[in-house]
Protein backbone atom coordinates (compact mmCIF):
# COMPACT_ATOMS: atom_id res chain seq x y z
CA UNK A 1 0.00 0.00 0.00
CA UNK A 2 0.98 3.34 -1.05
CA UNK A 3 -0.45 5.02 2.20
CA UNK A 4 -1.64 8.84 1.36
CA UNK A 5 0.43 10.10 -1.61
CA UNK A 6 0.77 13.84 -2.73
CA UNK A 7 1.53 15.78 -5.63
CA UNK A 8 3.56 17.38 -6.12
CA UNK A 9 6.23 18.16 -3.91
CA UNK A 10 7.30 21.23 -4.72
CA UNK A 11 5.63 24.31 -6.62
CA UNK A 12 6.55 27.58 -6.80
CA UNK A 13 3.39 29.74 -7.84
CA UNK A 14 3.29 33.41 -8.58
CA UNK A 15 0.79 35.65 -7.53
CA UNK A 16 -2.71 35.31 -8.97
CA UNK A 17 -1.90 31.87 -10.69
CA UNK A 18 -4.11 28.62 -9.52
CA UNK A 19 -2.96 25.29 -9.06
CA UNK A 20 -4.43 21.96 -7.77
CA UNK A 21 -2.84 20.04 -4.88
CA UNK A 22 -3.50 16.41 -5.62
CA UNK A 23 -4.25 13.72 -2.66
CA UNK A 24 -5.17 10.53 -3.06
CA UNK A 25 -5.26 7.53 -0.29
CA UNK A 26 -5.63 3.60 -1.02
CA UNK A 27 -6.75 2.47 2.03
CA UNK A 28 -10.29 2.81 1.80
CA UNK A 29 -10.24 6.03 4.51
CA UNK A 30 -13.63 7.74 4.87
CA UNK A 31 -12.47 10.97 5.77
CA UNK A 32 -10.18 13.26 4.19
CA UNK A 33 -8.29 16.31 5.22
CA UNK A 34 -5.85 19.64 4.16
CA UNK A 35 -3.89 21.02 6.55
CA UNK A 36 -1.28 24.00 6.05
CA UNK A 37 1.83 24.06 8.60
CA UNK A 38 3.42 27.82 8.70
CA UNK A 39 6.83 27.62 11.07
CA UNK A 40 5.79 27.59 14.37
CA UNK A 41 1.90 27.77 14.36
CA UNK A 42 1.67 23.97 14.22
CA UNK A 43 -1.04 22.33 11.52
CA UNK A 44 -4.08 24.27 10.59
CA UNK A 45 -6.96 22.87 9.28
CA UNK A 46 -8.25 23.74 5.58
CA UNK A 47 -11.15 21.66 4.64
CA UNK A 48 -12.23 18.03 5.04
CA UNK A 49 -14.40 15.66 4.19
CA UNK A 50 -16.14 12.63 5.53
CA UNK A 51 -17.20 10.89 2.75
CA UNK A 52 -17.48 11.25 -0.53
CA UNK A 53 -19.68 14.10 -2.07
CA UNK A 54 -19.23 15.92 1.24
CA UNK A 55 -16.76 18.27 2.40
CA UNK A 56 -17.18 21.21 5.10
CA UNK A 57 -14.37 24.12 6.02
CA UNK A 58 -11.94 23.96 8.17
CA UNK A 59 -10.45 27.26 10.33
CA UNK A 60 -8.96 28.56 7.41
CA UNK A 61 -10.46 27.87 4.39
CA UNK A 62 -10.40 31.22 2.59
CA UNK A 63 -8.55 31.03 -1.10
CA UNK A 64 -8.93 27.41 -1.13
CA UNK A 65 -11.50 24.62 -2.54
CA UNK A 66 -11.71 20.91 -2.57
CA UNK A 67 -14.09 18.42 -3.71
CA UNK A 68 -14.64 14.57 -3.12
CA UNK A 69 -16.20 12.99 -6.26
CA UNK A 70 -14.16 9.62 -4.73
CA UNK A 71 -13.49 7.71 -1.90
CA UNK A 72 -9.80 8.06 -2.82
CA UNK A 73 -8.93 11.63 -4.22
CA UNK A 74 -9.30 14.58 -2.65
CA UNK A 75 -7.61 17.13 -4.35
CA UNK A 76 -7.63 20.95 -3.31
CA UNK A 77 -7.62 23.90 -5.35
CA UNK A 78 -6.18 27.19 -5.12
CA UNK A 79 -7.67 29.96 -6.87
CA UNK A 80 -5.71 33.39 -7.23
CA UNK A 81 -2.40 32.43 -5.25
CA UNK A 82 -1.19 35.13 -3.11
CA UNK A 83 1.90 35.29 -1.18
CA UNK A 84 -0.02 34.56 2.02
CA UNK A 85 -0.93 30.97 0.66
CA UNK A 86 3.65 30.13 1.14
CA UNK A 87 3.45 26.85 3.36
CA UNK A 88 3.60 23.53 3.31
CA UNK A 89 0.60 21.43 3.11
CA UNK A 90 -0.48 18.32 4.18
CA UNK A 91 -3.08 15.52 2.81
CA UNK A 92 -4.46 13.23 5.43
CA UNK A 93 -6.83 10.53 5.59
CA UNK A 94 -8.42 8.51 8.37
CA UNK A 95 -10.73 4.97 8.31
CA UNK A 96 -13.58 7.19 10.99
CA UNK A 97 -13.17 9.85 12.90
CA UNK A 98 -10.62 9.70 16.14
CA UNK A 99 -8.84 6.73 14.41
CA UNK A 100 -5.21 7.48 13.50
CA UNK A 101 -4.73 9.95 10.64
CA UNK A 102 -2.35 9.17 7.92
CA UNK A 103 -0.41 11.94 6.46
CA UNK A 104 1.44 12.39 3.19
CA UNK A 105 4.67 14.20 2.91
CA UNK A 106 3.84 17.29 2.10
CA UNK A 107 4.08 19.88 -0.46
CA UNK A 108 5.81 23.05 -0.52
CA UNK A 109 3.98 25.63 -2.51
CA UNK A 110 6.07 28.82 -2.80
CA UNK A 111 3.94 32.26 -4.14
CA UNK A 112 6.09 34.96 -5.42
CA UNK B 1 -13.85 25.55 20.55
CA UNK B 2 -11.21 23.38 21.50
CA UNK B 3 -7.81 24.56 21.88
CA UNK B 4 -4.51 22.86 22.32
CA UNK B 5 -0.92 24.61 24.32
CA UNK B 6 2.57 23.46 24.15
CA UNK B 7 4.29 25.33 26.00
CA UNK B 8 7.69 24.73 25.10
CA UNK B 9 9.23 25.61 21.36
CA UNK B 10 12.32 24.33 21.42
CA UNK B 11 13.42 21.37 24.10
CA UNK B 12 17.27 20.46 23.89
CA UNK B 13 17.80 17.05 26.02
CA UNK B 14 21.08 15.09 26.35
CA UNK B 15 21.20 11.50 25.02
CA UNK B 16 20.24 9.04 27.71
CA UNK B 17 18.30 11.60 29.92
CA UNK B 18 14.60 11.53 30.25
CA UNK B 19 12.23 13.24 28.59
CA UNK B 20 8.75 15.02 29.33
CA UNK B 21 6.97 17.30 26.77
CA UNK B 22 3.87 19.57 27.92
CA UNK B 23 0.54 19.47 26.39
CA UNK B 24 -2.27 21.33 28.23
CA UNK B 25 -5.66 21.31 26.39
CA UNK B 26 -9.10 23.38 26.85
CA UNK B 27 -11.66 21.19 26.10
CA UNK B 28 -15.38 20.59 27.85
CA UNK B 29 -16.54 16.95 27.28
CA UNK B 30 -13.98 13.88 27.65
CA UNK B 31 -11.37 14.63 24.79
CA UNK B 32 -9.64 12.24 22.33
CA UNK B 33 -5.96 12.84 22.90
CA UNK B 34 -2.88 12.68 20.10
CA UNK B 35 0.64 12.75 20.04
CA UNK B 36 2.39 13.08 16.70
CA UNK B 37 5.68 12.86 15.72
CA UNK B 38 7.31 14.45 12.64
CA UNK B 39 10.78 13.91 10.87
CA UNK B 40 12.39 17.23 8.62
CA UNK B 41 10.99 17.25 5.55
CA UNK B 42 8.43 14.05 6.92
CA UNK B 43 4.45 13.89 6.80
CA UNK B 44 3.05 13.45 10.89
CA UNK B 45 3.10 9.94 12.14
CA UNK B 46 1.02 8.99 15.35
CA UNK B 47 3.01 8.11 18.77
CA UNK B 48 -0.05 7.67 20.57
CA UNK B 49 -3.48 8.15 21.62
CA UNK B 50 -5.92 8.22 24.47
CA UNK B 51 -9.28 7.74 24.91
CA UNK B 52 -10.65 6.78 27.55
CA UNK B 53 -9.38 3.94 30.16
CA UNK B 54 -6.64 3.99 31.96
CA UNK B 55 -4.75 7.26 32.01
CA UNK B 56 -1.08 6.12 31.10
CA UNK B 57 -0.66 5.11 27.70
CA UNK B 58 2.24 3.49 26.08
CA UNK B 59 2.67 4.13 22.59
CA UNK B 60 5.83 3.52 19.87
CA UNK B 61 9.44 4.03 20.15
CA UNK B 62 9.10 3.98 24.10
CA UNK B 63 6.79 6.81 24.02
CA UNK B 64 4.39 6.87 27.18
CA UNK B 65 2.16 9.64 28.18
CA UNK B 66 -0.06 10.13 31.19
CA UNK B 67 -3.72 12.06 30.72
CA UNK B 68 -4.70 14.27 34.01
CA UNK B 69 -8.11 15.58 34.06
CA UNK B 70 -7.83 17.96 36.87
CA UNK B 71 -4.84 19.55 35.16
CA UNK B 72 -6.12 19.13 31.72
CA UNK B 73 -2.80 17.61 30.76
CA UNK B 74 -1.16 15.32 28.60
CA UNK B 75 2.23 15.42 28.49
CA UNK B 76 4.47 12.72 26.67
CA UNK B 77 7.58 11.01 28.60
CA UNK B 78 10.33 9.06 27.46
CA UNK B 79 12.94 7.40 29.95
CA UNK B 80 16.49 7.36 27.90
CA UNK B 81 16.10 9.82 24.52
CA UNK B 82 17.83 8.21 21.61
CA UNK B 83 19.97 11.08 19.00
CA UNK B 84 16.80 9.42 16.37
CA UNK B 85 13.99 11.10 18.59
CA UNK B 86 15.40 14.41 17.61
CA UNK B 87 12.42 15.94 15.62
CA UNK B 88 9.02 17.73 16.29
CA UNK B 89 6.30 16.75 18.46
CA UNK B 90 2.41 17.63 18.22
CA UNK B 91 0.14 17.34 20.68
CA UNK B 92 -3.60 17.39 19.40
CA UNK B 93 -7.07 17.04 20.54
CA UNK B 94 -10.04 15.37 18.79
CA UNK B 95 -13.58 17.43 18.42
CA UNK B 96 -16.50 15.87 19.60
CA UNK B 97 -19.57 17.63 18.68
CA UNK B 98 -18.70 16.78 14.92
CA UNK B 99 -18.04 12.58 15.86
CA UNK B 100 -14.01 13.34 16.28
CA UNK B 101 -13.75 14.27 12.78
CA UNK B 102 -11.18 16.89 12.95
CA UNK B 103 -8.26 17.36 14.98
CA UNK B 104 -6.89 20.61 16.52
CA UNK B 105 -3.17 20.79 16.80
CA UNK B 106 -0.92 22.24 19.07
CA UNK B 107 1.63 24.47 17.94
CA UNK B 108 4.53 22.00 18.44
CA UNK B 109 7.58 21.50 20.53
CA UNK B 110 11.36 21.03 18.43
CA UNK B 111 13.36 18.00 20.35
CA UNK B 112 16.81 18.45 20.17
CA UNK B 113 19.34 15.59 21.50
CA UNK B 114 23.19 16.69 22.45
CA UNK B 115 25.37 14.17 22.58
Amino acid sequence: NAGVTQTPKFRILKIGQSMTLQCAQDMNHNYMYWYRQDPGMGLKLIYYSVGAGITDKGEVPNGYNVSRSTTEDFPLRLELAAPSQTSVYFCASTYRGGDEAFFGQGTRLTVV
Amino acid sequence: AQSVTQPDIHITVSEGASLELRCNYSYGATPYLFWYVQSPGQGLQLLLKYFSGDTLVQGIKGFEAEFKRSQSSFNLRKPSVHWSDAAEYFCAVGESNSGYSTLTFGKGTMLLVSP
